[in-house]
């Protein structure tokens, strides 16, 4: 039972344009949100938050946005850039008291100079 | 330290072997994860310790697993007995806060493979 999905396994975009990354969720429980970026051989970083009292939460180049009703989330970057190159993984959590995240399979996105 | 430590970075077991992962998490945080991440997949939790309490482990995926963290900062992930299917990267992750932390600083993960 995969509580979060990203059904995209990777993603390419030219330098500059937008990428846009997809996520969804079946726990209604679930109250706040997470994209983290990794590169390869390193552990996750975090990226930007939302809580699900928002619907969009901004920071820099990065928008994430949330569709309660339709149990989605999806993150904006704004120009895209080479160095964006990763993999990314959304991340759900509030659906248990310990404060353990919930990850999707992640996407790999390329962004072509 | 700086980040959160991971040690060994590569760990390689022959089927069978008992194994110890360690993980230094950041000074001063509470909160301290456990997650393992098969090939191709997004990290699973394992388990989650506050301070020293172990309150979550359910999901160890079998009594093979064990871990603690005796003194609320330094913790270790032990399986014993290995198999072919705990090969994986093994990633430690901690928090400043309590439950619900949600911002987590992961540490680069140890990559475990068993033959």
């Amino acid at each position: 039972d995969q509580q979060v999905k990203q059904n995209s396994p990777s993603l390419s975009v030219q330098e500059g344009r937008i990428s846009i990354l997809n996520c969804d969720y079946t726990n209604s429980m679930f109250d706040y949100f997470l994209w983290y970026k990794k590169y390869p051989a390193e552990g996750p970083t975090f990226l930007i938050s939302i809580s699900s009292i928002k619907d969009k939460n901004e920071d820099g180049r990065f928008t994430v946005f949330l569709n309660k009703s339709a149990k989605h989330l999806s993150l904006h970057i704004v120009p895209s850039q080479p160095g964006d190159s990763a993999v990314y993984f959304c991340a759900a959590g509030g659906s248990s008291n310990t404060g353990k995240l919930i990850f999707g399979q992640g996407t790999t996105l390329q962004v072509k100079p | 330290g700086a980040g959160v430590s991971q040690s060994p970075r590569y760990k390689v077991a022959k089927r069978g072997q008992d194994v110890a992962l360690r993980c230094d998490p950041i000074s001063g945080h509470v909160s301290l994860f456990w997650y393992q991440q098969a090939l191709g997949q997004g990290p699973e939790f394992l388990t989650y310790f506050q301070n020293e309490a172990q309150l979550d482990k359910s999901g160890l995926p079998s009594d093979r697993f064990f871990a603690e963290r005796p003194e609320g900062s330094v913790s270790t992930l032990k399986i014993q007995r290995t198999q072919q299917e705990d090969s994986a990267v093994y990633l430690c992750a901690s928090s400043i806060a309590g439950p619900r932390a949600g911002k987590l600083f992961f540490g680069s993960g140890t990559q475990l493979s068993v033959l």
